[in-house]
């Protein structure tokens, strides 16, 4: 199993661009979810999945739009990127409250 | 909203010696999780606490809940190099969200 993998790993955006990010488990969870880490701090939630077809807005949702059309996959959307985006961001997805990450995407907008 | 504090931020700790990182929050929390994150890595789940006033060991590692089920800690003993990393814990709300800490980012000195 290869768990959570997040494309890409890296990449850098300029102001306005937009771009999409994607997040694949095998594991057959329900619950998906999308963080962003910013330097010394904790995780925050952006958005999150339940199930197949159906999103939820997290505690810092503004700019940002996912999908879930397939059960395995949860895809975070950013439409016009800016440079308070620039963050680290983590997939996850969960079984019985315990959360597995992917390895995170490093976004940079200049 | 729920908010889950940690301290200290930073801990500097010489190889072979305890520490202690802990976690508070202003509401009664229904259970919570520790991760750690070793540098340029992702969150790795370690252990979930519900009831009041449990304690839990994996080898070095102790984790308690709080009587009050307000405030959580971890100890180590015997630092180890291989102990660096942030250690968050996190607060599970409705929907298998997670409310992180900000994390206590661990350096060992050898």
């Amino acid at each position: 199993n290869a768990g959570v993998t997040q494309t890409p790993k890296f990449r850098v955006l300029k102001t306005g661009q937009s771009m999409t990010l994607l997040c694949a488990q095998d594991m057959n969870h329900e619950y998906m979810y999308w963080y962003r880490q910013d330097p010394g701090m904790g995780l925050r939630l952006i958005h999150y999945s339940v199930g197949e077809g159906t999103t939820a807005k997290g505690e810092v949702p503004d700019g940002y739009n996912v999908s879930r059309l397939k059960k395995q996959n949860f895809l975070l959307g950013l439409e016009s990127a800016a440079p308070s985006q620039t963050s680290v961001y983590f997939c996850a997805s969960s079984w019985q409250n315990e959360q597995y990450f992917g390895p995170g995407t490093r976004l940079t907008v200049t | 909203g729920q908010q889950v504090m940690q301290i200290p931020q930073y801990q500097h700790v010489q190889e072979g010696e305890d520490f202690t990182t802990y976690c508070n929050s202003s509401t009664t929390l229904s259970n919570i999780q520790w991760y750690k994150q070793r540098p340029g890595g992702h969150p790795v789940f370690l252990i979930q606490l519900v009831k009041s006033g449990e304690v839990k060991k994996q080898k070095r590692l102790t984790f308690q809940f709080g009587e009050a089920k307000k405030n959580s800690s971890l100890h180590i003993t015997a630092t180890q190099t291989t102990d660096v990393g942030t250690y968050f814990c996190a607060a599970i709300k409705r929907g298998n969200k997670l409310t992180f800490g900000g994390g206590t980012r661990v350096l060992v000195k050898p």
